[in-house]
């Protein structure tokens, strides 16, 4: 079946780059995205990035598709306090029944200052 | 403003009773979805909807009902049937079924059964 892998935590220091790995399986998954979450709040889309592409650049944040090796990676320039939030990796198979969203676990981010 | 509501924000309820939350937005979204969240776990889909008058079943829809008889409104309710009802609820939307690849979340709602 489906399934999404990611790492449950990452800790870096306040102006280092963060690196947020995930793993997915399933070959047929079109787009690939990443939510955070902030404590007691909902998810907020930061970016997404379509199975045919290898990478995308939005700001701070730089994602990297491997498709052979189905591995999707978000790095986080600077990182900030406000940076510290739990990330998602989700993955949607366009031609799935269901239409919804594979979500990963979640990597909690602490940033120290 | 346009987005996603939930309401409450926190929601206390005795065991063996059921109770409803409350999603609703004003994005004009043909789809919506509720998902349930518990600690260290990613989201797993309950319900969702792609169409008013049509909803289909999700991975963990025991003890869980829907209705949609609004294109804006995809209230939840946790019956009493649900074995392990507290979490936090989160609602989303999309622009239109399987088509669409960006879901729009709202706030969440904790529900703390006792």
């Amino acid at each position: 079946g489906e399934d999404v892998e990611q790492s449950l935590f990452l800790s870096v220091r306040e102006g280092d780059s963060s690196v947020i790995n995930c793993t997915y399986t399933d070959s047929s998954s079109t787009y690939l995205y990443w939510y955070k979450q902030e404590p007691g709040a909902g998810l907020q889309l930061l970016t997404y990035i379509f199975s045919n592409m290898d990478m995308k650049q939005d700001q701070r944040l730089t994602v990297l598709l491997n498709k052979k090796d189905k591995h999707l990676s978000l790095r986080i320039a600077d990182t900030q306090t406000g940076d510290s939030a739990i990330y998602f990796c989700a993955e949607k198979n366009y031609g799935g029944s269901q239409g919804n969203l594979i979500f990963g676990k979640g990597t909690k981010l602490s940033v120290k200052p | 403003d346009g987005g996603i509501t939930q309401s409450p924000k926190y929601l206390f309820r005795k065991e063996g009773q059921n109770v409803t939350l409350s999603c609703e937005q004003n994005l004009n979204h043909d789809a919506m979805y509720w998902y349930r969240q518990d600690p260290g776990q990613g989201l797993r889909l309950i319900y969702y909807s792609q169409i008013v008058n049509d909803f289909q079943k999700g991975d963990i829809a025991e003890g869980y009902s829907v209705s949609r008889e609004k294109k804006e409104s995809f209230p939840l309710t946790v019956t009493s049937a649900q074995k392990n009802p507290t979490a936090f609820y989160l609602c989303a939307s999309s622009i239109g079924g399987t088509s669409s690849y960006e879901q729009y979340f709202g706030p969440g709602t904790r529900l703390t059964v006792t």
